[in-house]
């Protein structure tokens, strides 16, 4: 039972690019929770995602950044016209339904990405 | 704005002493508080959780000691060891929303 898979696990952009990162859920897990960790900081709430739905998006700047989990396939958290300042590990994390006894995320590996 | 402060920001013992990192959430909505350990490269990983109807909650070397009242919580490592070196992060969970503290980094020297 594979656990929750991030690709890539680092990444390289010029400043105005775009930048995809893909999270593949724990098997059975349908809830995606992405966060940012800075360098020296903790993990930042970005967006919360069930299929096909944006739950909670509190956490996403409000400009540049989307996610979205489709039927099929992984989640993915893009970010547009990429600037310094996005340099950060973004983190997925994956539970399943809501209102059990284990409130527990697995979270990925990580995507790492600077921006040059 | 902060929802769960996290203190000390690092932290370092000696072989066999004991980590102490405290936590403090301000929502009572919160329901569950887990503590993550997160080793360099890698995603944090669960280490041990606790509900705000029990005081203490200890596996192996590691304890929460939870204080509703206070709003308060505390991770303790018993006899620790240098590969217990890591970050840690406590959080606070309420309903799909899970707020973590800005971390601890522990090193334990030999």
């Amino acid at each position: 039972n594979a656990g929750v898979m991030q690709n890539p696990r680092h990444l390289v952009r010029r400043r105005g690019q775009e930048a995809r990162l893909r999270c593949s859920p724990m098997k059975g897990h349908s809830h995606v929770y992405w966060y940012r960790q800075l360098p020296e900081e903790g993990l930042k709430f970005m967006v919360y995602l069930q299929k096909e739905n944006i739950i909670d998006e509190s956490g996403m700047p409000k400009e540049r950044f989307s996610a979205e989990f489709p039927k099929e396939g992984p989640s993915i958290l893009r970010i547009q016209q990429v600037v310094r300042g996005d340099s950060a590990a973004y983190f997925c994390a994956s539970s399943p339904m809501t209102r059990i006894l284990n409130y527990g995320y697995t979270f990925g590996s990580g995507t790492r990405l600077t921006v040059v | 704005q902060q929802q769960v402060k996290q203190s000390p920001q690092s932290l370092i013992v000696q072989k066999g002493g004991i980590s102490i990192i405290n936590c403090a959430y301000e929502n009572t909505a919160f329901d569950y508080f887990p503590w993550y350990q997160q080793f360099p490269g890698k995603g944090p990983a669960l280490l041990i959780a606790i509900r705000p109807d029990v005081s203490e909650k200890k596996e192996g070397r590691f304890t929460i000691s939870f204080n509703k009242s206070a709003k308060q919580f505390s991770l303790h490592i018993m006899d620790s060891q240098p590969g217990d070196s890591a970050t840690y992060f406590c959080a606070a969970f309420k309903r799909n929303d899970m707020r973590f503290g800005a971390g601890t980094r522990l090193t334990v020297k030999p």
